[in-house]
């Protein structure tokens, strides 16, 4: 059975730095491409940065390049989201994402349970 | 820029009633076009790839159709267990979602 989990989300300040992780199981990891998604309260989903299997190829949502960071450690089935210089409206609930390709479109197929992170002072 | 318009924002219909959402991208995407349920409180649900395949386990009362920029999502026999928002997405963008309740 395929699962993520999420963690390392909580309330931190604005200018402030928090580190999500996302422990995947249940499929071979390095196959897949990994995606970061989140929904500010009451609002939409919005994509926020993906990442190759290899992690060699990373693309980020214009409102967090310069200040977010993906990455992924194969050998512990794990995918990260650094986040720097957070700001409110950063606030949101965070899902780990993994993306299936098949001939040629992209689609999230299974999602983490999501990780509430707040920006406030 | 890339964008998905999606309508209506929110319907309301009764049991058993068929439902249409929309959702319109800004140029001609062929079939590429996914759509997820997501109900309160919990993550997002893959139903539709590729504009009409229907994910695995996922109940055949939903449908999907279209190709290059209008699309269409259907719920054939709303039932209790369907109220949620749902979303078209293309690559890394979502549409606004739908809001669907029982009338």
């Amino acid at each position: 059975e395929v699962q993520l989990v999420e963690s390392g989300g909580g309330l931190v300040q604005p200018g402030g730095s928090l580190r999500l992780s996302c422990a995947a199981s249940g499929f071979t990891f390095s196959n897949f491409w990994m995606s970061w998604v989140r929904q500010a309260p009451g609002k939409g989903l919005e994509w926020v940065a993906n990442i190759k299997e290899d992690g060699n190829e990373k693309y980020y949502v214009d409102s967090v390049k310069g200040r977010f960071t993906i990455s992924r450690d194969n050998a512990k089935n794990s995918l990260y989201l650094q986040m720097n210089s957070l700001r409110a409206d950063d606030t949101a609930v965070y899902y780990c994402a993994r993306v299936r390709a098949v001939a040629g479109t992209d689609f999230f197929d299974y999602w983490g349970q999501g990780i509430l992170v707040t920006v406030s002072s | 820029d890339f964008q998905m318009t999606q309508s209506p924002s929110s319907l309301s219909a009764p049991v058993g009633d068929r439902v249409t959402i929309t959702c319109q991208a800004s140029h001609d995407i062929s079939n590429y076009l996914n759509w997820y349920q997501q109900k309160p409180g919990k993550a997002p649900k893959l139903l539709i790839y590729d504009a009409s395949n229907l994910e695995t386990g996922v109940p055949s009362r939903f449908s999907g159709s279209g190709s290059g920029t209008d699309f269409t999502f259907i719920i054939s026999s709303l039932q209790p267990e369907d109220i949620a928002t749902y979303y078209c997405q293309q690559g890394w963008a979502f549409g606004q979602g739908t809001k669907v309740e029982i009338k």
